[in-house]
């Protein structure tokens, strides 16, 4: 099973909006509504941000929002604030209860 | 509050065997499964496997097939992870995370670093 393909990295301003894309297969993302999206800090455990392609966990700012599109899904910050800097991760439901996650994307927040 | 600390660092020699504990608290253990992922240094994440709490069934990450082992122990609440045969390129923090309906990793352990060195 492939990794899921993430740009390396993300920047923009704060205020901003920025959206990382995750592309996969028609094994995975495509043929799948089971993609989340996770955030992680430096030194610390990963933390879901999106499920479902979509759905946000209660918790999660309204800033955070998912889609997908085909083969590819994606993530999108509105409103970018200093905090948002981290690594995020999708990932995906692989058939035959097997996950695949993508290589992840830095955000820098200028 | 939902819960899963795991337990701590440990340091293998190649060829070794590593078992990592994770222990659920703040919920009904056996309503969930666990999924295990583990980060190599500077690296993304990797998913390992998953396991029923509530059955023990089992499905590990094809590259690990034969090295892996997941169990649990409903008794005490908590899942564990054995690693055999053990290389230098498993040196990673190793994560438990509780697995809710349309795989949703909710809640994550804090970590466990496993070093292999000889």
């Amino acid at each position: 099973q492939s990794a899921l393909t993430q740009p390396a990295s993300v920047s923009g301003s704060p205020g901003q909006s920025i959206t990382i894309s995750c592309t996969g297969t028609n094994s995975d993302v495509g043929s799948y509504n089971l993609v989340s999206w996770y955030q992680q800090h430096p030194g610390k455990a990963p933390k879901l941000m999106i499920y479902g392609v979509s759905k946000r966990p209660s918790g999660v700012s309204n800033r955070f929002s998912g889609s997908k599109s085909g083969n590819t899904a994606s993530l999108t910050i509105s409103g970018l604030q200093a905090e948002d800097e981290a690594d995020y991760f999708c990932c995906s439901y692989a058939g035959s209860v097997t996950l695949v996650f993508g290589g992840g994307t830095k955000l820098t927040v200028l | 509050q939902v819960q899963l600390v795991q337990s701590g660092a440990e340091v293998k020699k190649p060829g070794a065997s590593v078992k990592v504990s994770c222990k659920a608290s703040g919920y009904t253990f056996t309503s969930d499964g666990i999924s295990w992922v583990r980060q190599a240094p500077g690296q993304g994440l990797e998913w390992m496997g998953w396991i029923s709490a509530y059955n023990g069934n089992t499905n590990y990450a094809q590259k690990l097939q034969g090295r892996v082992t997941m169990t649990t122990d409903t008794s005490t609440s908590t899942a564990y992870m054995e690693l055999k045969s053990l290389r230098s390129d498993d040196t990673a923090v190793y994560y438990c995370a509780r697995d809710l309906p349309q795989w949703r990793m909710d809640v994550w352990g804090q970590g466990t670093t496993v070093t292999v060195s000889s």
